[in-house]
């Protein structure tokens, strides 16, 4: 199983601000196998990254991933208000499937 | 717009047992394969299971394994858990992915939830 590893598990940020959050694998993700989502509280997630850096349907370009192998990050380039929610990671390279414990983005 | 509306959750004894649905609309349902995750109270998300577009093949995480069971009916555009067995570590919030195709394992988007709840 990949167990996957984020940091920092709480992220105090102004609107305006740089995020930029972690994800470690326990093994390497295949094929850059790697997606994230947002959750904002008493909301389904929703997905915002695939494949390490394809952003989903709809999704604002200041949100960007990068990464390969076992370090993977999430950036948001400049917060917006709606930003502020928990960030999570999942790779779907093989089973059982995995997701990060989460990042909350909070503001400051 | 795809919508998929999950039902079937509530208030269950520990060793008893529940049946989750899932009702896509919106998108070709048979040409996606779903999936099942959860989220225990103020906790992360945990995969559950996932089933092919054509419901062939099933896949769960070993803490299921054996006494859920993911199923389809591409005839009715429904996804369904069968759970049984129940025990408290299983209470959570239950949501229903469409896969972004089949098994490519990224999901998207999710329904809104359904919460069981395994108490005595």
């Amino acid at each position: 199983e990949i167990v996957l590893t984020q940091s920092p598990g709480t992220l105090s940020l102004s609107p305006g601000e740089r995020a930029t959050l972690s994800c470690r694998a326990s093994q390497s993700v295949r094929n850059t196998y790697l997606a994230w989502y947002q959750q904002k509280p008493g909301q389904a997630p929703r997905l915002l990254i695939y494949g390490v850096s394809s952003r989903a349907t709809g999704i604002p370009d200041r949100f960007s991933g990068s990464g390969s192998g076992t370090d993977f990050t999430l950036t948001i380039s400049r917060l917006e208000p709606e930003d502020f929610a928990v960030y999570y990671c999942q790779q779907h390279s093989s089973w059982p499937l995995t997701f990060g414990g989460g990042t909350k983005v909070e503001i400051k | 717009e795809v919508q998929l509306l999950e039902s079937g959750g509530g208030l269950v004894q520990p060793g008893g047992s529940l049946r989750l649905s899932c009702a896509a609309s919106g998108f070709t349902f048979n040409n996606y394969a779903m999936s099942w995750v959860r989220q225990a109270p103020g906790k992360g998300l945990e995969w559950v299971s996932s089933i092919s577009a054509n419901g062939y093949s099933t896949y769960y995480t070993d803490s299921v394994q054996g006494h859920f069971t993911i199923s389809r009916d591409n005839s009715k555009n429904m996804l369904y858990l069968q759970m049984s067995s129940l025990r408290v570590e299983d209470t959570a919030v239950y949501y229903c992915a469409k896969d972004w195709g089949d098994l490519n394992n990224w999901f998207g988007p999710w329904g809104q939830g359904t919460l069981v709840t395994v108490s005595s």
